[in-house]
């Protein structure tokens, strides 16, 4: 397994298009998480799968924003109608159980989203 | 929301100093994790804490966590150019729900 893996990594759309993104965790862990992270800033919790599950999301997660986990294997972030504001890099992370210990969460490489 | 505030947010020193970062939190988590992020990079985990008062070495890095499990430090001996980087703390306050929370972070530059 080569670790986490995020498609594509870079996306420049124009305002008020719809893009997605993918995530492939770590094929035995069974959470995987988004986190969005702007310039400067650290990365802020938006959603988390166990498994197929969605069992917590963000405020941040505004109506816009779906995620789905179908097979509890890759996950989808969908943002629609974009806005400048969107423009973030988007981290996934999986972990196996909470990821509080041992090797914690492991993280892609990210997808860098503009809206221009 | 639980908080953590990291500081310095950034700093810049020359090859072979020594250096301490903070993270402090006026909220208690179970345990408290410290990550590094290179540029367009994800970040990368140096260390769980989980015990208050717990110190650990990750070879010239050493991470302490507050006995009250609400703040910890990082310690750099010897800071090498290539421990340039942004240092995130982040926090579990436990229950099993939530993801990671994580502090703004310092961007740490060393200078050969």
């Amino acid at each position: 397994d080569t670790g986490v893996s995020q498609d594509p990594r870079h996306k420049i759309t124009k305002r008020g298009q719809n893009v997605t993104f993918r995530c492939d965790p770590i094929s035995e862990h069974n959470r995987l998480y988004w986190y969005r992270q702007t310039l400067g800033q650290g990365p802020e919790f938006l959603t988390y799968f166990q498994n197929e599950a969605q069992l917590e999301k963000s405020r941040l997660l505004s109506d816009r924003f779906s995620a789905e986990r179908p097979k509890g294997s890759f996950s989808t972030l969908e943002i629609q109608r974009t806005e400048q504001g969107d423009s973030a890099m988007y981290l996934c992370a999986s972990s196996r159980g909470q990821g509080d210990s041992g090797p914690g969460y492991t993280f892609g490489s990210g997808t860098r989203l503009t809206v221009v | 929301t639980q908080l953590l505030e990291q500081s310095p947010q950034f700093l810049s020193i020359q090859e072979g100093e020594n250096l301490t970062v903070y993270c402090n939190s006026s909220s208690v988590f179970s345990s408290l994790q410290w990550y590094r992020q290179e540029p367009g990079e994800g970040p990368v985990l140096l260390v769980t804490v989980v015990t208050g008062g717990e110190v650990k070495k990750l070879k010239r890095l050493t991470f302490q966590f507050g006995d009250a499990r609400k703040d910890s430090s990082l310690h750099i001996t010897a800071a090498q150019p290539g421990d340039t980087g942004l240092y995130l703390c982040a926090g579990f306050s436990g229950g099993g729900a939530d993801g990671l929370t994580f502090g703004k972070g310092t961007h740490l530059i060393i200078q050969p």
